[in-house]
């Protein structure tokens, strides 16, 4: 199946500093990428749907100028977390699709462990 | 809006023991279902998938049967190993738009 290769795999920052994510399809064109956020022992929440070079579509109550999401080719889309804070510590998973043609399947990267102190 | 239903768990099962996990959809049209299952410290990984009714998706000696008259794709396996100890997440998707989850059903495997 497809690869999707997300970086870093954990990251410990300080409390008001930004971190970024990021989300590459290896050997697809991905113009659809989906960030989801996965609480402790929960199920996995939608954050945003981004479309190459569209501006991503958010999800009620997620905050856009805190969650960046830019998606400016068809391999690659990033997260960056700002002015972060310890209830923004939670695992951020990527996926990725090629919308093109009738495939519905999605692609997940391995996952991101943040943890903001 | 579409929604997936699963039992919660955890479910603690010896070796060898038979697995049933729950999952039941409510969705408009015809989406496609999927079983992911998550090990610790772990993304997702796709277990099976199934795209139209009566479809079987099968992998690792998993299996589930897309029902569409009962709006159901249940997890099966007939012989459970502790490798199998992990979270598991039955998935909808629905003509390409996003995935939607279910809770998650943690599974521990007792040697």
């Amino acid at each position: 199946g497809a690869v999707v290769s997300q970086h870093p795999s954990w990251v410990i920052c300080k409390s008001g500093t930004s971190v970024k994510i990021e989300c590459r399809s290896l050997d697809f064109q991905a113009t659809t990428m989906f960030w989801y956020r996965q609480f402790p022992k929960q199920s996995l929440m939608l954050m945003a749907t981004s479309n190459e070079g569209s501006k991503a579509t958010y999800e009620q109550g997620v905050e856009k100028d805190k969650f960046l999401i830019n998606h400016a080719s068809l391999t690659l889309s990033t997260l960056t977390v700002t002015s972060a804070h310890p209830e923004d510590s939670s695992f951020y998973i990527c996926s990725a699709r090629d919308g093109r043609g009738q495939n519905t399947e999605a692609f997940f990267g391995q996952g991101t462990r943040l943890t903001v102190v | 809006g579409d929604s997936v239903t699963q039992m919660e768990g955890p479910v603690t099962l010896s070796e060898e023991a038979f697995l049933t996990i729950n999952c039941t959809y409510t969705a408009t049209g015809y989406p496609s279902l999927f079983w992911y299952v998550q090990y610790p410290g772990e993304g997702l990984q796709l277990l099976l998938k199934a795209t139209k009714a009566d479809d079987k998706g099968s992998n690792k000696g998993f299996e589930a049967t897309y029902r569409k008259e009962t709006t159901s794709f249940h997890l099966e396996k007939g012989s459970v190993q502790v490798s199998d100890s992990a979270v598991y997440f039955c998935a909808l998707n629905n003509y390409g738009q996003n995935f939607v989850f279910g809770p998650g059903t943690r599974l521990s495997v007792l040697p």
